[in-house]
């Protein structure tokens, strides 16, 4: 159980494209949802997070209308790079957590998003 | 917020050895600190998870031990294979709504054959 599925898994560009990336909980609702952006060789760093119904909440330094995220149901939230620049080009992962909140983070299998 | 420092950064160890990473973390209320195996450019996964009513917790060749008083946890992994080389990153967090995971910085663990 507690699958989260992330489309696409690579994704190259050229600059100025809008990228949008899919995460979905596949056996079970999630009403949070978390993405995350990871640079080679370094930790993952939390962007937003995501939560169904509602408006996310955004990390410090993180731009709103840059990377567009919405959670329209319990299973599937998008982040969308807007207008990306090569600076953009990262790994990016979501995770899901089942409601109750007292179950662990799994996470996608990430999307390597490179923009030429 | 949580910080969550993880030592070494790099760890090698012959093929049957143990490996030891270590964490800490500054936020007494955490209460939950998972641990996350990373290969090269694929998703984080659990491999064990463990909650502050409880002082250590055992899945076959991997452990994990909490120490609340002095604010550190770690990873033990007995006998250890080639396919254990990865990175693996420390979490910490509360349990329950939004609550993020705060991440350490990663350890590299490299099992020599």
């Amino acid at each position: 159980g507690a699958v989260v599925s992330q489309h696409p898994s690579r994704v190259i560009c050229k600059s100025g494209t809008s990228v949008k990336i899919e995460c979905r909980s596949l056996d079970f609702q999630a009403t949070t949802m978390f993405w995350y952006r990871q640079f080679p060789k370094q930790s993952l760093m939390l962007m937003a997070t995501s939560n169904e119904g509602s408006k996310a909440t955004y990390e410090q330094g993180v731009e709103k209308d840059k990377f567009l995220i919405n959670h329209a149901s319990l299973t599937l939230s998008t982040l969308t790079v807007t207008s990306a620049h090569p600076e953009d080009s990262s790994f990016y992962i979501c995770s899901a957590r089942a409601p109750d909140g007292w179950q662990p983070q799994h996470f996608g299998d990430g999307t390597r998003l490179s923009i030429l | 917020g949580e910080n969550v420092e993880q030592h070494p950064s790099t760890l090698s160890v012959q093929e049957g050895d143990s490996a030891v990473i270590k964490c800490t973390y500054s936020d007494s209320a955490s209460n939950y600190f998972p641990w996350y195996k990373q290969e090269l450019g694929k998703r984080p996964q659990l491999i064990i998870d463990i909650r502050s009513n409880v002082g250590e917790k055992k899945d076959q060749r991997i452990a994990v031990t909490l120490n609340k008083t002095a604010k550190h946890f770690s990873l033990h992994i007995t006998e250890t294979q080639p396919e254990d080389s990865a990175v693996y990153f420390c979490a910490a967090s509360k349990l329950g709504g939004n609550n993020r995971l705060a991440f350490g910085k990663g350890n590299q663990v490299v099992v020599i054959p």
